[in-house]
């Protein structure tokens, strides 16, 4: 099976626009996560999307959105870019929900100027 | 406060020895979460537990619920084993709390 994608890889953006980046699970997997790594903070979690619902949800502002297709791709969103928001956003599958094994994507490294 | 503590924070070793990784954590949890990040950024997931012990290969893992308390530990370690090694919880708020990782080098 093909592994989780991201797309793109490399980003770059100026303060105040917005972003969406994308993620293709692994087929047959419903569940797909969000983190954002960055190195004074580490990984945390944004959400989770299962079976395009949002399940769970960290503690991120209302600027950070994300939703889920019927083939279980998701796309995040992030609305009027701040200089704190470059970090790296990964996202990972899971065959059931994000308590079980996740399988993580490349990454999408997002920087803002 | 973070809610994941992890030590050592940096560890070099010699080719061939046993490392150990700890793992504390304060929330009620439902699942923990072993992870390996490469330089590149690349994240594989090595464990989930929620009672017990798992093994694969040279690396077993650990977790006492009472103590909420984790080990990795790495037996014959290999160079190649060279990354880091974050623990993550699957929190009963349904989120998942990361640890800052513990950076390991092997030297051959």
């Amino acid at each position: 099976k093909a592994g989780v994608t991201q797309t793109p890889r490399y980003l770059i953006k100026t303060r105040g626009q917005q972003v969406t980046l994308s993620c293709s699970p692994i087929s047959g997997h419903r569940s797909v996560s969000w983190y954002q790594q960055t190195p004074g903070q580490g990984l945390q979690f944004l959400f989770e999307y299962f079976s395009e619902t949002q399940r769970n949800k960290g503690n991120f502002p209302g600027r950070f959105s994300g939703r889920q297709f019927s083939n279980s791709r998701s796309e995040m969103n992030v609305s009027t870019l701040e200089l704190g928001d470059s970090a790296l956003y990964l996202c990972a599958s899971s065959p059931g929900t994000a308590f079980y094994e996740q399988y993580f994507g490349p990454g999408t490294r997002l920087t803002v100027t | 406060k973070n809610e994941v503590e992890q030590s050592p924070q940096n560890l070099t070793a010699q080719e061939g020895e046993f490392i150990t990784i700890n793992c504390s954590y304060s929330v009620g949890i439902s699942a923990l979460h072993w992870l390996q990040q490469h330089p590149g950024g690349g994240i594989v997931s090595l464990f989930m537990l929620s009672s017990g012990k798992k093994k694969h290969g040279r690396l077993i893992a650990t977790i006492n619920i009472q103590e909420k308390h984790s080990s990795l530990h790495i037996t014959a370690s290999h160079p190649r084993d060279s990354a880091v090694y974050i623990c993550a919880v699957w929190g009963w708020s349904n989120q998942f709390y990361f640890g800052t990782g513990t950076s390991l080098t092997v030297i051959p």
